[in-house]
């Protein structure tokens, strides 16, 4: 059983292109991350949410939305992509927000943009 | 904000040898210290955590040591093996906030 689970696992297209990436959890955590990793390997907190609500919003160009329909699911649509966007993004869950709760990822998307 | 530092970039050492990857932060309000282990296009796996009030912690091979008033924390990798070549990750929070994690270190086990 994967625990967190994303997709698309690979994801092509042009520039100015919109696309989505769902995420999914059957863990009962309350909260949900989204990462981004370079190509540096730099692993970068994108968003949190907790409860379907937003709790970190980090500096982030709006062209990301992310979007949470329950606990278990947090969606990440990202318009007009642009060249930079190109990295591998994860999805994360964790019991709680916080506290030193262990984090859990997703097996990621590598976004490629053309 | 939180800063991790994570040194060094990278480690070759020779298989059977032992590892230690360090990380410093720069908030002393920072309380629980993960490790990542992440293999070539594979997701990120906790191998090991450290709370604020646990000054060393052992699983079997790997151990992480935790000094609060230098504000650094240690990986120690013994008895290495080709499989334990990955990135691994520190990183650091406290309360309610989401974790902040160093830039990796590269490490290779040569047979």
């Amino acid at each position: 059983d994967t625990a967190v689970s994303q997709t698309p696992k690979y994801l092509v297209t042009q520039m100015g292109n919109d696309k989505s990436i769902k995420c999914e959890q059957n863990l009962g955590h309350d909260t949900m991350y989204w990462y981004k990793q370079d190509s540096k390997k730099f692993l970068k907190i994108m968003f949190s949410y907790n409860n379907k609500e937003l709790i970190i919003n980090e500096t982030v160009p709006n062209r990301f939305s992310p979007k949470s329909p329950d606990k278990a699911h947090l969606n990440l649509h990202i318009n007009s992509l642009e060249l930079g966007d190109s990295a591998v993004y994860f999805c994360a869950s964790s019991q709680g927000r916080g506290l030193g709760q262990p984090q859990h990822f997703g097996d990621g998307t590598r976004l490629s943009i053309l | 904000g939180e800063n991790v530092e994570q040194h060094p970039s990278t480690l070759s050492v020779q298989e059977g040898d032992s590892a230690v990857i360090k990380c410093t932060y720069s908030d002393s309000a920072s309380n629980y210290f993960p490790w990542y282990k992440q293999e070539l296009g594979k997701r990120p796996q906790l191998i090991i955590d450290i709370r604020s009030n646990v000054g060393e912690k052992k699983d079997q091979r790997i151990a992480v040591t935790l000094n609060k008033t230098a504000k650094h924390f240690s990986l120690h990798i013994t008895e290495t093996q080709p499989e334990d070549s990955a990135v691994y990750f520190c990183a650091a929070s406290k309360g309610y906030s989401t974790l902040t994690f160093g830039k990796g270190t590269m490490l290779l086990v040569s047979p």
